[in-house]
C-alpha cells in the first residue's frame, strides 16, 4: 500500500506561473517534510510542515494534519525549478520518513 | 559542513559478487538511516541506527542485505550475492534525532548498477 499519495505526477508550467503540489496521507503522521531532487541529484529539504503553514522564499507549505493532507505552493516559477518535489512523512516517533512518488515539475521560458 | 558523505558514488559489480556502500553521517547526528531509491519503487526505507544501535531494519530485504555502525562517523552497507535487481542509488541520510520534528538531511548517494 503506497502510504503517501502525490499529485499530479507531472507538471509543465510557463515561467512565472505558480504551482501547487498536493501531497496525502493513508495513517495519521506528525512530521511532514518537502524535498526536492534534480536527475541525479542529492535530496534537498526544502520545507519541514508538521503542521499549519511555513513559507521560505517562494515556497509555501500548508499541512492539515487532522486531514492527512498537506500541499506546497510555488510562486512566480523559475526554470530552475524544474526537478521533482517529494513529499515524506514520518511514520513513527522517530524520523524514518517514507516517501511519495513525486511531482515532476517542468517550467519553460 | 560538508553534508552526509557518501562513497563510492557509482559502483558497477557483477551479478553475484559483494557490494560495500559506506556513510559518513554530519558530524554531531546521531540518527543514521540508508534509503534505497529506483524508478519503480520510488524511495524506500532500509534500515536505521540511533547513536550506532540498529533500532529498525523493517526494510531491509532479510537475505544479503546488511548495515553496520561500528563506530559514530561512519556506516556501511553490504550486498552479498548481488543481482540484477539491487541495481538502485542508496542514500544515506542523518538527523539530529532530537524526537519529533527534527529535519533530515541526505548524501547525494551511490548509483549501484549489477550487471
Amino acid at each position: 500500500e503506497q502510504q503517501v499519495q502525490q499529485s499530479p505526477a507531472s507538471l509543465v508550467l510557463q515561467e512565472a506561473e505558480n504551482a501547487e503540489l498536493q501531497c496525502s496521507f493513508s495513517i495519521f503522521t506528525n512530521q511532514v517534510q518537502w524535498f526536492y531532487q534534480r536527475p541525479g541529484g542529492r535530496l534537498v529539504s526544502l520545507l519541514y510542515n508538521p503542521s499549519g503553514t511555513k513559507q521560505s522564499g517562494r515556497l509555501t507549505s500548508t499541512t492539515v494534519i487532522k486531514e492527512r493532507r498537506s500541499s506546497l505552493h510555488i510562486s512566480s516559477s523559475q526554470i530552475t525549478d524544474s526537478g521533482t518535489y517529494l513529499c515524506a512523512m514520518e511514520r513513527s516517533n522517530y524520523n524514518v520518513l517514507y516517501f511519495g512518488s513525486g511531482t515532476k515539475l517542468t517550467v519553460e521560458p | 559542513n560538508a553534508g552526509v558523505i557518501q562513497t563510492p558514488r557509482h559502483k558497477v559489480t557483477g551479478k553475484g559478487q559483494e557490494a560495500t556502500l559506506w556513510c559518513e553521517p554530519i558530524s554531531g547526528h546521531s540518527a543514521v538511516f540508508w534509503y534505497r531509491q529506483t524508478i519503480v519503487q520510488g524511495l524506500e526505507f532500509l534500515t536505521y541506527f540511533r547513536n550506532q544501535a540498529p533500532i529498525d531494519d523493517s526494510g531491509m530485504p532479510k537475505e544479503r542485505f546488511s548495515a553496520q555502525m561500528p563506530n559514530q562517523s561512519h556506516s556501511t552497507l553490504k550486498i552479498q550475492s548481488t543481482q540484477p535487481q539491487d541495481s538502485a542509488v542508496y542514500l544515506c541520510a542523518s538527523s539530529l534525532d532530537l524526537g519529533e520534528n527534527t529535519e533530515v538531511f541526505f548524501g547525494k548517494g551511490t548509483r549501484l548498477t549489477v550487471v
